[in-house]
């Protein structure tokens, strides 16, 4: 069973501190990574992909990825309590299937 | 507007009564997908489809059938609905440009199945 795992959290981190949301996958083939956000009530957003390990920037955002490792992490810089969501982490592990981890809560408290 | 509409939001309905969810986006997009949201388990893919007449099995199919007839819909169908299919129920529609992907999904459908 292709597997995606997170730390349910919460995760709780002071406005203005680097939130960090880890995620483990256990297929070798994934080649594509995500990352989404769900606040309560509401449908997942968007809001990284990866694909090559290292980093990528996005604004306040920077996704990791170490294939080698089995390891994709999102980072948060100077977190706002609107950023505090579950935060979802997928993979593809071919094809166009995608298996989601159960996600990790993030509280930003002001 | 871009935007994934699914119908109904709401639904409560006995056990083996077939019903049929819909989904339609508006963005011409070539790749839909069905997930199922549950408590502690996230989300699960049920179906997906890379285009019209194209689809193919995620990890939670039994029970579920699919069908794209046109580009921008893409129902999910339930024809013998049963307890264990009480969920929330997601549609999401995608592009692939180079390296960069777009998705959007719809507001979500709840599910009660008696």
């Amino acid at each position: 069973q292709k597997e995606v795992e997170q730390n349910s959290g919460p995760l709780s981190v002071p406005e203005g501190a680097i939130a960090s949301l880890n995620c483990t996958y256990s297929d070798r083939g994934s080649q594509s990574f995500f990352w989404y956000r769900q606040y309560s009530g509401k449908s997942p957003e968007l809001i990284m992909s990866i694909y090559s390990n290292g980093d990528k920037e996005d604004g306040r955002f920077t996704a990791q990825l170490n294939k080698a490792s089995q390891y994709v992490s999102l980072l948060i810089r100077d977190s706002q309590p609107s950023d505090s969501a579950t935060y979802l982490c997928a993979a593809n592990p071919g094809g166009f299937k995608t298996i989601f981890g159960a996600g990790t809560r993030l509280f930003v408290k002001a | 507007e871009a935007q994934v509409t699914q119908n109904p939001r709401y639904l409560i309905t006995v056990t083996g009564k077939k019903l049929t969810v819909t989904c339609s986006q508006n963005m011409n997009h070539e790749y839909m997908s069905w997930y199922r949201q549950d408590p502690g388990l996230g989300l699960r893919q049920i179906y997906y489809s890379m285009n019209v007449e194209v689809t193919d099995k995620g990890d939670v199919p039994e029970g579920y059938k699919v069908s794209r007839k046109e580009k921008r819909n893409f129902p999910l169908i339930l024809e013998s609905p049963s307890p264990n299919q009480t969920s929330l129920y997601f549609c999401a529609s995608t592009s692939l440009s180079g390296n960069q992907e777009t998705q959007y999904f719809g507001p979500g459908t709840r599910l009660l199945v008696l």
